[in-house]
Protein backbone atom coordinates (compact mmCIF):
# COMPACT_ATOMS: atom_id res chain seq x y z
CA UNK A 1 0.00 0.00 0.00
CA UNK A 2 1.19 3.23 -0.75
CA UNK A 3 0.00 5.12 2.20
CA UNK A 4 -1.57 8.75 1.45
CA UNK A 5 0.33 10.57 -1.15
CA UNK A 6 0.27 14.19 -1.45
CA UNK A 7 1.85 16.78 -3.73
CA UNK A 8 3.50 18.34 -3.90
CA UNK A 9 6.18 18.50 -1.58
CA UNK A 10 7.51 21.72 -1.35
CA UNK A 11 5.77 25.04 -2.99
CA UNK A 12 7.06 28.15 -2.79
CA UNK A 13 4.77 31.27 -4.27
CA UNK A 14 4.43 34.54 -4.05
CA UNK A 15 2.01 36.30 -2.25
CA UNK A 16 -1.38 37.08 -3.98
CA UNK A 17 -0.84 33.85 -5.96
CA UNK A 18 -3.64 30.85 -5.75
CA UNK A 19 -1.75 27.45 -4.45
CA UNK A 20 -3.53 24.30 -4.50
CA UNK A 21 -2.36 21.04 -2.37
CA UNK A 22 -3.36 17.79 -3.50
CA UNK A 23 -4.00 14.58 -1.20
CA UNK A 24 -4.79 10.65 -2.56
CA UNK A 25 -6.39 9.12 0.18
CA UNK A 26 -5.41 5.53 1.29
CA UNK A 27 -7.70 3.04 -1.03
CA UNK A 28 -11.15 2.44 0.49
CA UNK A 29 -10.52 4.97 3.10
CA UNK A 30 -13.53 6.56 3.89
CA UNK A 31 -12.63 9.64 5.90
CA UNK A 32 -10.30 12.46 4.81
CA UNK A 33 -8.38 15.39 6.87
CA UNK A 34 -6.77 18.33 6.25
CA UNK A 35 -4.23 19.30 8.94
CA UNK A 36 -1.75 22.32 9.04
CA UNK A 37 1.40 22.67 11.13
CA UNK A 38 3.22 25.38 12.36
CA UNK A 39 5.47 26.53 15.10
CA UNK A 40 3.12 28.84 16.83
CA UNK A 41 -0.33 27.06 16.67
CA UNK A 42 1.00 23.49 16.28
CA UNK A 43 -1.02 21.13 14.42
CA UNK A 44 -5.27 22.08 13.73
CA UNK A 45 -7.43 20.11 11.97
CA UNK A 46 -8.86 22.24 9.26
CA UNK A 47 -11.52 20.13 7.54
CA UNK A 48 -12.62 16.62 7.21
CA UNK A 49 -14.49 14.65 4.99
CA UNK A 50 -16.88 11.44 4.90
CA UNK A 51 -17.66 9.36 1.80
CA UNK A 52 -16.45 12.44 -0.18
CA UNK A 53 -19.01 15.04 2.01
CA UNK A 54 -17.45 18.10 4.23
CA UNK A 55 -18.64 17.41 7.96
CA UNK A 56 -16.86 20.18 10.19
CA UNK A 57 -15.32 22.96 8.52
CA UNK A 58 -14.66 25.16 11.81
CA UNK A 59 -10.76 24.68 11.02
CA UNK A 60 -10.69 26.55 8.11
CA UNK A 61 -9.18 30.07 9.15
CA UNK A 62 -10.82 32.21 6.59
CA UNK A 63 -13.05 32.29 3.09
CA UNK A 64 -9.23 32.22 1.39
CA UNK A 65 -9.18 28.59 1.87
CA UNK A 66 -11.31 26.26 0.55
CA UNK A 67 -11.38 22.27 0.33
CA UNK A 68 -13.10 19.60 -2.41
CA UNK A 69 -13.37 16.08 -2.78
CA UNK A 70 -14.58 15.56 -6.15
CA UNK A 71 -13.89 11.58 -5.76
CA UNK A 72 -12.91 9.04 -3.34
CA UNK A 73 -9.13 8.85 -4.75
CA UNK A 74 -8.78 13.04 -4.27
CA UNK A 75 -8.91 15.78 -2.36
CA UNK A 76 -7.73 19.16 -3.07
CA UNK A 77 -7.11 22.58 -0.60
CA UNK A 78 -6.60 26.24 -2.27
CA UNK A 79 -5.82 28.72 -1.01
CA UNK A 80 -6.58 31.99 -3.36
CA UNK A 81 -5.23 34.58 -2.33
CA UNK A 82 -2.26 33.18 -0.78
CA UNK A 83 -0.16 35.53 2.44
CA UNK A 84 2.73 35.15 4.02
CA UNK A 85 0.61 33.95 7.28
CA UNK A 86 0.07 30.69 5.44
CA UNK A 87 3.14 29.59 5.53
CA UNK A 88 3.23 26.15 6.96
CA UNK A 89 3.43 22.08 6.42
CA UNK A 90 -0.17 21.14 5.52
CA UNK A 91 -1.00 17.20 6.11
CA UNK A 92 -3.50 14.90 4.72
CA UNK A 93 -4.52 11.96 6.51
CA UNK A 94 -7.26 9.33 5.80
CA UNK A 95 -9.09 6.37 8.06
CA UNK A 96 -11.70 3.58 7.53
CA UNK A 97 -14.52 3.59 9.75
CA UNK A 98 -14.87 0.12 10.99
CA UNK A 99 -17.49 1.31 13.73
CA UNK A 100 -15.05 1.11 16.63
CA UNK A 101 -14.34 3.56 18.95
CA UNK A 102 -11.36 5.12 17.28
CA UNK A 103 -10.65 4.57 13.65
CA UNK A 104 -6.50 5.56 12.86
CA UNK A 105 -5.52 8.30 11.43
CA UNK A 106 -2.97 7.44 9.08
CA UNK A 107 -0.71 11.00 7.34
CA UNK A 108 1.02 11.53 4.67
CA UNK A 109 4.42 13.31 4.22
CA UNK A 110 3.13 16.93 3.96
CA UNK A 111 3.44 19.61 1.67
CA UNK A 112 5.55 22.33 2.89
CA UNK A 113 4.22 25.99 1.76
CA UNK A 114 6.19 29.35 1.67
CA UNK A 115 4.60 32.55 0.85
CA UNK A 116 7.12 35.14 0.21
CA UNK B 1 -9.33 26.28 18.13
CA UNK B 2 -8.73 23.80 21.16
CA UNK B 3 -5.00 22.70 21.72
CA UNK B 4 -4.47 20.66 24.54
CA UNK B 5 -1.56 21.54 27.13
CA UNK B 6 1.48 18.98 26.80
CA UNK B 7 4.80 19.58 28.80
CA UNK B 8 7.76 19.53 28.62
CA UNK B 9 8.03 21.46 25.42
CA UNK B 10 11.30 19.76 24.77
CA UNK B 11 13.69 17.07 27.08
CA UNK B 12 17.43 16.63 26.54
CA UNK B 13 18.50 13.19 27.91
CA UNK B 14 21.38 10.83 27.46
CA UNK B 15 20.84 7.15 25.96
CA UNK B 16 19.55 4.46 28.45
CA UNK B 17 17.43 7.27 30.51
CA UNK B 18 13.59 7.19 31.21
CA UNK B 19 11.00 9.61 29.66
CA UNK B 20 8.13 10.76 30.25
CA UNK B 21 5.82 13.47 29.00
CA UNK B 22 2.00 14.22 29.45
CA UNK B 23 -0.73 16.06 27.85
CA UNK B 24 -4.09 17.93 29.97
CA UNK B 25 -7.17 19.27 28.35
CA UNK B 26 -9.62 21.46 29.95
CA UNK B 27 -12.57 19.40 28.02
CA UNK B 28 -13.00 15.34 28.11
CA UNK B 29 -11.68 13.54 25.26
CA UNK B 30 -13.06 9.73 24.59
CA UNK B 31 -10.01 8.64 23.23
CA UNK B 32 -6.17 9.61 23.57
CA UNK B 33 -3.77 9.38 21.57
CA UNK B 34 0.47 9.47 21.11
CA UNK B 35 2.11 10.20 17.96
CA UNK B 36 5.67 10.51 17.22
CA UNK B 37 6.96 12.81 13.84
CA UNK B 38 9.96 12.67 12.48
CA UNK B 39 11.51 15.30 10.20
CA UNK B 40 10.08 15.24 6.73
CA UNK B 41 7.41 13.26 7.57
CA UNK B 42 3.80 12.97 9.31
CA UNK B 43 2.81 11.97 12.49
CA UNK B 44 3.05 8.13 12.98
CA UNK B 45 0.53 6.76 15.60
CA UNK B 46 2.20 4.92 18.78
CA UNK B 47 -0.68 4.10 21.24
CA UNK B 48 -3.98 4.81 21.45
CA UNK B 49 -6.50 4.68 24.48
CA UNK B 50 -9.77 4.13 25.06
CA UNK B 51 -10.82 3.86 28.27
CA UNK B 52 -10.64 6.34 31.52
CA UNK B 53 -7.83 4.62 33.60
CA UNK B 54 -6.34 2.48 30.97
CA UNK B 55 -2.63 1.74 30.91
CA UNK B 56 -1.28 0.51 27.89
CA UNK B 57 2.31 -0.47 26.27
CA UNK B 58 3.67 -0.95 23.51
CA UNK B 59 6.94 -2.48 23.61
CA UNK B 60 9.07 0.13 25.95
CA UNK B 61 6.41 2.85 25.71
CA UNK B 62 3.72 3.08 28.25
CA UNK B 63 0.70 5.29 28.00
CA UNK B 64 -2.52 6.08 30.61
CA UNK B 65 -5.71 7.57 30.07
CA UNK B 66 -6.65 9.77 33.15
CA UNK B 67 -9.44 9.14 34.96
CA UNK B 68 -11.01 12.12 34.50
CA UNK B 69 -10.48 11.69 30.43
CA UNK B 70 -8.77 15.16 30.79
CA UNK B 71 -5.43 14.08 30.88
CA UNK B 72 -2.85 11.34 29.49
CA UNK B 73 0.87 10.79 29.82
CA UNK B 74 3.24 8.74 27.85
CA UNK B 75 6.68 6.77 29.24
CA UNK B 76 9.87 6.17 27.48
CA UNK B 77 12.01 3.37 29.23
CA UNK B 78 15.63 2.95 28.61
CA UNK B 79 15.22 5.62 25.39
CA UNK B 80 18.00 4.53 22.67
CA UNK B 81 19.24 7.18 19.74
CA UNK B 82 15.81 6.31 17.63
CA UNK B 83 13.63 7.58 19.94
CA UNK B 84 14.17 11.04 19.16
CA UNK B 85 11.75 13.09 17.71
CA UNK B 86 8.61 14.73 18.53
CA UNK B 87 5.89 13.37 20.53
CA UNK B 88 2.33 14.41 20.66
CA UNK B 89 -0.33 14.07 22.12
CA UNK B 90 -4.03 14.08 20.57
CA UNK B 91 -7.64 14.05 21.67
CA UNK B 92 -10.92 13.04 19.86
CA UNK B 93 -14.44 12.65 20.84
CA UNK B 94 -16.01 10.43 18.68
CA UNK B 95 -14.40 7.21 16.91
CA UNK B 96 -14.18 9.12 13.14
CA UNK B 97 -14.12 12.68 14.40
CA UNK B 98 -10.57 14.81 13.33
CA UNK B 99 -7.96 15.52 16.32
CA UNK B 100 -7.01 17.85 18.65
CA UNK B 101 -3.36 17.93 19.07
CA UNK B 102 -0.76 19.00 21.87
CA UNK B 103 2.28 21.21 20.20
CA UNK B 104 4.37 18.37 21.11
CA UNK B 105 7.37 17.00 22.86
CA UNK B 106 10.74 17.56 21.41
CA UNK B 107 13.05 14.57 22.41
CA UNK B 108 16.74 14.79 22.22
CA UNK B 109 19.33 12.35 22.92
CA UNK B 110 22.78 13.67 24.13
CA UNK B 111 25.63 11.12 23.16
Amino acid sequence: DAGVIQSPRHEVTEMGQEVTLRCKPISGHDYLFWYRQTMMRGLELLIYFNNNVPIDDSGMPEDRFSAKMPNASFSTLKIQPSEPRDSAVYFCASSLALGGIYNEQFFGPGTRLTVL
Amino acid sequence: GQQLNQSPQSMFIQEGEDVSMNCTSSSIFNTWLWYKQEPGEGPVLLIALYKAGELTSNGRLTAQFGITRKDSFLNISASIPSDVGIYFCAGQRGGADGLTFGKGTHLIIQP
